[in-house]
């Protein structure tokens, strides 16, 4: 089946740096990729959709200047969370469809706990 | 806009027995509707999809129902075990055309030994 890897599993950062979250699709190619925030118990909140060789796009409410995406190649998404406040820390979930298809399911990758201190 | 409304209080049943998750939704009826498995920590894991023209979907001891009159989606595990113990979420498309899900913040089910 479609594998998702996202790394690293776990960081802790100060407050001010910033931090840089992999996403990459190992068996199939992803020209789209979403990104994903998780709180503690609540739902998954999209955060931006990271296409292959063009700007992410990002929902209303996400600074983009802020949490700055590239998707250089067709395997790989990486998500940078810059200038990282405590308010930052979350977990962030990367996903991709393996065929393209919008009716297909959601590949996702074991996400990344991020704690600002 | 769509909201999803899951049961936010746990699902504690024994094991054996079959458990009864519920999806509703307010807005338009969506294309499609999934369920999703997230354990602590994890990413969620996809489980099943079922289109707004099946009102029945089936896979090994998971079936899921859809009902675009009453805008909901019943998901059960029959024989539950307690390695079925874990959060289930299910997701709509956005109805944009944007191949964008919207999630339901899940349910958590406990199956006691």
């Amino acid at each position: 089946g479609a594998v998702v890897s996202q790394h690293p599993s776990r960081v802790i950062c100060k407050s001010g740096t910033s931090v840089k979250i992999e996403c990459r699709s190992l068996d199939f190619q992803a020209t789209t990729m979403f990104w994903y925030r998780q709180f503690p118990k609540q739902s998954l909140m999209l955060m931006a959709t990271s296409n292959e060789g063009s700007k992410a796009t990002y929902e209303q409410g996400v600074e983009k200047d802020k949490f700055l995406i590239n998707h250089a190649s067709l395997t790989l998404s990486t998500l940078t969370v810059t200038s990282a406040h405590p308010e930052d820390s979350s977990f962030y979930i990367c996903s991709a469809y393996d065929r393209g298809a919008y009716n297909s399911p959601l590949h996702f990758g074991n996400g990344t706990r991020l704690t600002v201190t | 806009s769509q909201k999803i409304e899951q049961n936010s209080e746990a699902l504690n049943i024994q094991e054996g027995k079959t458990a009864t998750l519920t999806c509703n939704y307010t807005n338009y009826s969506p294309a499609y509707l999934q369920w999703y498995r997230q354990d602590p920590g994890r990413g969620p894991v996809f489980l099943l999809l079922i289109r707004e023209n099946e009102k029945e979907k089936r896979k090994e001891r998971l079936k899921v129902t859809f009902d675009t009159t009453l805008k909901q989606s019943l998901f059960h595990i029959t024989a539950s075990q307690p390695a079925d113990s874990a959060t289930y979420l299910c997701a709509l498309d956005r109805g944009d055309s944007s191949y964008k899900l919207i999630f339901g913040s899940g349910t958590r089910l406990l199956v006691r030994p």
